[in-house]
């Protein structure tokens, strides 16, 4: 499988700013995906990254809120706008291999809003 | 829409022991594909195991193991010789064969080993 990386690994961020994560995957991926992990629970999807168009959001997650960019198909970046303590939470990334469907994530980013 | 049921919040097993984890599906779909996954304290989440819904032998990784009953949809995790590094929460997920289907996963089983 691809190696696959995100930076920051850990951030502390005042209400009302934003920090962008970055995904970056050492080899070229079709399908990149953005997941939030609140502590204590499963992983919730919030969009499908797609190279070259807007990404693809899942119900309750909003582009204002969550844009993403996938400027080409080793790269991502999520962006958490106007944070609020409600956003602390894990961000993984993940990609999705198209031959055996095997899903990878990265080592994720903890994220902490006071 | 599919559902991913883990009934067992929290198992534990002592070192050298075997555990089985559960898991039961629903789903409408006749193609499609089944993991666990691994979250240890790193948080890293780890493909532990997969199987395709189309296969009847069981998948098996090493000291891991399935038992895939299609009709009763259900998918369980037996770890044989558990290790100390087995501890983690353990994710059940599921995915829809075609690929613009999305994994939907379990709520998680939290594995401690005893040593």
């Amino acid at each position: 499988s691809a190696v696959i990386s995100q930076k920051p690994s850990r951030d502390i961020c005042q209400r009302g700013t934003s920090l962008t994560i970055q995904c970056q995957v050492d080899s070229q991926v079709t399908m990149m995906f953005w997941y939030r992990q609140q502590p204590g629970q499963s992983l919730t999807l919030i969009a499908t990254a797609n190279q070259g168009s807007e990404a693809t959001y899942e119900s309750g997650f909003v582009i204002d809120k969550f844009p993403i960019s996938r400027p080409n198909l080793t790269f991502s970046t999520l962006t958490v706008s106007n944070m609020s303590p409600e956003d602390s939470s894990i961000y993984l990334c993940s990609y999705r291999t198209v031959s055996s469907y095997e899903q990878y994530f990265g080592p994720g980013t903890r994220l902490t809003v006071t | 829409a599919q559902t991913v049921t883990q009934s067992q919040p929290e198992m534990s097993v002592q070192e050298a022991e075997t555990v089985t984890l559960s898991c039961t599906y629903d789903t409408s779909e006749s193609d499609y594909y089944l993991f666990w996954y691994k979250q240890p304290p790193s948080r890293q989440m780890i493909l532990v195991i997969r199987q395709e819904a189309y296969k009847q032998q069981n998948a098996t990784e090493n000291r891991f193991s399935v038992n895939f009953q299609k009709a009763a949809k259900s998918f369980s995790l037996k770890i044989s010789d558990s290790q100390l590094g087995d501890a983690a929460m353990y994710f059940c997920a599921f995915l829809p064969g075609g690929s613009n289907y999305k994994l939907t996963f379990g709520k998680g089983t939290l594995l401690t080993v005893n040593p």
